[in-house]
């Protein structure tokens, strides 16, 4: 069955310093990788997402991500944070034969000033 | 921005009503979703639907929950009598085509006393 794992249940950083997010996948094809950003209240907001074709994609607010096929993951990164990135970020992919996305079980980003 | 609304923000509902949930999705989109989070735990695919009909649902999507699209616009998750463990907070989402990226409403969360 198709699953994603977050190792990272909670990572600190100071603001300006780098941010990668982990997730792996477990699916027998190249899947569609999202990733998707929950401030406190709020809904699911999508950051970017992979399809195909170049593997380092870019989304909004300064992320991006790299596919990388042979070590089954999709890293989420910034260079430099800001407070407000503060909040909780979800892997999920999507398989060809279904409709759902799968989501991984989150990992809660703090910011320090 | 086209958005995906959600009503109410919060319900609190007494075991054994029903309730239902509401969204209004992405005019020009054609799928449809229910997704829900229980507090502390990942997004959980609930349900799809396209051409007014049921196109996946998950295992958690049992005979007490129905969905609607009564008008045109408006997509309803029922629940018709409500557990103590239905207490989540549940994501409407849609997307233009089938398993591409979905955009997220703000969430309803459900708390069943």
């Amino acid at each position: 069955a198709q699953s994603v794992t977050q190792p990272d249940i909670h990572i600190t950083v100071s603001e300006g310093a780098s941010l990668e997010l982990r997730c792996n996948y477990s699916y027998g094809a190249t899947p569609y990788l999202f990733w998707y950003v929950q401030s406190p209240g709020q809904g699911l907001q999508l950051l970017l997402k992979y399809f195909s074709g170049d593997t380092l994609v870019q989304g909004i607010k300064g992320f991006e991500a790299e596919f990388k096929r042979s070590q089954s993951s999709f890293n989420l990164r910034k260079p430099s944070v800001h407070w407000s990135d503060a909040a909780e970020y979800f892997c999920a992919v999507g398989v060809g034969n279904t409709d759902k996305l799968i989501f991984g079980t989150g990992t809660r980003l703090q910011v320090f000033p | 921005e086209p958005e995906v609304t959600q009503t109410p923000s919060h319900q609190v509902t007494q075991m054994g009503q029903e309730v239902i949930l509401r969204c209004v999705p992405i005019s020009n989109h054609l799928y449809f979703y229910w997704y829900r989070q229980i507090l502390g735990q990942k997004v959980e695919f609930l349900v799809s639907f396209y051409n007014n009909e049921i196109s996946e649902k998950s295992e958690i999507f049992d005979d007490q929950f129905s969905v609607e699209r009564p008008d045109g616009s408006n997509f309803t998750l029922k629940i018709r009598s409500t557990k103590l463990e239905d207490s989540a907070m549940y994501f409407c989402a849609s997307s233009a085509i089938r398993n591409t990226e979905a955009f997220f409403g703000q969430g309803t969360r459900l708390t069943v006393v």
